[in-house]
C-alpha cells in the first residue's frame, strides 16, 4: 500500500463552484498532515496545515479523519487562481515527509 | 538573498559526466532536503541531513553522492547517471518543531534544477 494515495483527477469547475476531495495514508502512527500547493513547473508551496479538528482558512477547509486515516481538503467560491495540483503531505517519522502524487485542479471560466 | 536558492536551473548531461547540484537556504533552518520529482509521480525523498548530518537515505543509487558542510549548504554530487535519472530535483529546508522532528513544521523548497541525462 502506498504511503499517501490522491485521486489524481483532474477536477474541472466552473468559477465559483466549490470543489473537495481527499487523500489517504497508511502510516497510522502520523501526527503531522499538510496541503501544498504546486503551480505547473513551479515548486510546491504550503497551503495549509490540518489539525486534528479540522481547520478553515479562507476559502480553504481541512478535515483529519484519523479513524479512517484520511485527509479532505474543500475549495470554496473557487477562482482561475486556484487552479493548481494540490499535494497532500504526511509525516512518517521526525525528518521524512510523503507526498501524494497530487490532484489536479482546473478552474474555468 | 531570501528563501532556498538552487543552482544550476537546468543541467543536460551526458551518462560519463559528474555535475553538482548547490543549494543554499537563508532562513536559518536546521534540515534540509533532497526530492527528485519525475512526471506524474510523487516527489520521492532522497536525503535528509539535520544540523549537517545524514538522517535519512531513502535507498539512493550510489551515484547520487549528497553533501553537507554546514546547515545553508547543500550538494548532491551526480556521476555515471542513467537517463531514468532525468527528472526535477528539489530542495528544501525546515526547523525543528517543539512536538520533534522538522517533520512537524513547513518545508520550504527551491525551485529545482531540472536536470536531463542523455
Amino acid at each position: 500500500r502506498k504511503e499517501v494515495e490522491q485521486d489524481p483527477g483532474p477536477f474541472n469547475v466552473p468559477e465559483g463552484a466549490t470543489v473537495a476531495f481527499n487523500c489517504t495514508y497508511s502510516n497510522s502512527a502520523s501526527q503531522s498532515f499538510f496541503w501544498y500547493r504546486q503551480d505547473c513547473r513551479k515548486e510546491p508551496k504550503l497551503l495549509m496545515s490540518v489539525y486534528s479538528s479540522g481547520n478553515e482558512d479562507g476559502r480553504f477547509t481541512a478535515q483529519l479523519n484519523r479513524a479512517s486515516q484520511y485527509i479532505s481538503l474543500l475549495i470554496r467560491d473557487s477562482k482561475l487562481s486556484d487552479s493548481a495540483t494540490y499535494l497532500c503531505v504526511v509525516n512518517q517519522n521526525d525528518y521524512k515527509l510523503s507526498f501524494g502524487a497530487g490532484t489536479t485542479v482546473t478552474v474555468r471560466a | 538573498e531570501t528563501g532556498v536558492t538552487q543552482t544550476p536551473r537546468h543541467l543536460v548531461m551526458g551518462m560519463t559526466n559528474k555535475k553538482s547540484l548547490k543549494c543554499e537556504q537563508h532562513l536559518g533552518h536546521n534540515a534540509m532536503y533532497w526530492y527528485k520529482q519525475s512526471a506524474k509521480k510523487p516527489l520521492e525523498l532522497m536525503f535528509v541531513y539535520n544540523f549537517k548530518e545524514q538522517t535519512e537515505n531513502n535507498s539512493v543509487p550510489s551515484r547520487f553522492s549528497p553533501e553537507c558542510p554546514n546547515s545553508s549548504h547543500l550538494f548532491l554530487h551526480l556521476h555515471t547517471l542513467q537517463p531514468e535519472d532525468s527528472a526535477l530535483y528539489l530542495c528544501a529546508s525546515s526547523q525543528d518543531s517543539l512536538a520533534g522532528g522538522a517533520s512537524y513544521n513547513e518545508q520550504f523548497f527551491g525551485p529545482g534544477t531540472r536536470l536531463t541525462v542523455l
